[in-house]
């Protein structure tokens, strides 16, 4: 079976860290692209991050950019998404999902994990 | 950044009705353009990859048309267990961006 599944959330102090891991079983690793997208409660969804097989190229939204790390180990099936200098706003669910591209390009994700909460606050 | 804008935010419907949802884009996107559902307390689930095609799996009442700026899914009669918040989302560009909602309720 298919499988992706989120690590790592809890409840951390404004300016803490945190590093999120995700799982895969299931499927080769290592020749899909990987994602992090969040949502806030009561919110929609926010694409916060992408990541090529290799790892070679990386993608943030740009408000993340200088806080958040992507990153992978293929020989551990693992996706992570480091998080530093954490805020308020960035109490959310994360949720990682795989990525495929389609024909000339077109990029979907298609399998997505059940998410784990991180909540900032003091 | 590309904005996602989707129309109504809301609305209301009875099982076996024809739904439209509209997604508009700040610029062109071409067919990059996804569509997800989304039920309280879950992930999110693909239904309409590329504008049109339908995932494996996803019932044949599900259907995404458009390209360019102006998208649409349609459910063509609804199901009790189609009542949730779909979301589209531009993978023509990073940072991808999703809309932001819409949420079928019954009527």
């Amino acid at each position: 079976e298919v499988q992706l599944v989120e690590s790592g959330g809890g409840l951390v102090q404004p300016g803490g860290s945190l590093r999120l891991s995700c799982a895969a079983s299931g499927f080769t690793f290592s020749t899909y692209w990987m994602s992090w997208v969040r949502q806030a409660p009561g919110k929609g969804l926010e694409w916060v991050a992408n990541i090529k097989q290799d790892g070679s190229e990386k993608y943030f939204v740009d408000s993340l950019k200088g806080r958040f790390t992507i990153s992978r180990d293929n020989a551990k099936n693992s996706l992570y998404l480091q998080m530093n200098s954490l805020r308020a706003e960035d109490t959310a669910v994360y949720y990682c999902a795989r990525g495929l591209f389609w024909g000339p390009g077109y990029y979907y994700m298609d399998v997505w994990g059940k998410g784990t909460t991180v909540t900032v606050s003091s | 950044d590309i904005q996602m804008t989707q129309s109504p935010s809301s609305l209301s419907a009875s099982v076996g009705d024809r739904v439209t949802i509209t997604c508009r884009a700040s610029q062109s996107i071409s067919s990059y353009l996804n569509w997800y559902q989304q039920k309280p307390g879950k992930a999110p689930k693909l239904l309409i990859y590329a504008a049109s095609g339908l995932q494996s799996g996803v019932p044949s009442r599900f259907s995404g048309s458009g390209s360019g700026t102006d998208f649409t899914l349609t459910i063509s009669s609804l199901q009790p267990e189609d009542f949730a918040t779909y979301y589209c989302q531009q993978s023509y560009s990073n940072p991808q961006t999703f809309g932001p909602g819409t949420k079928v309720d019954i009527k």
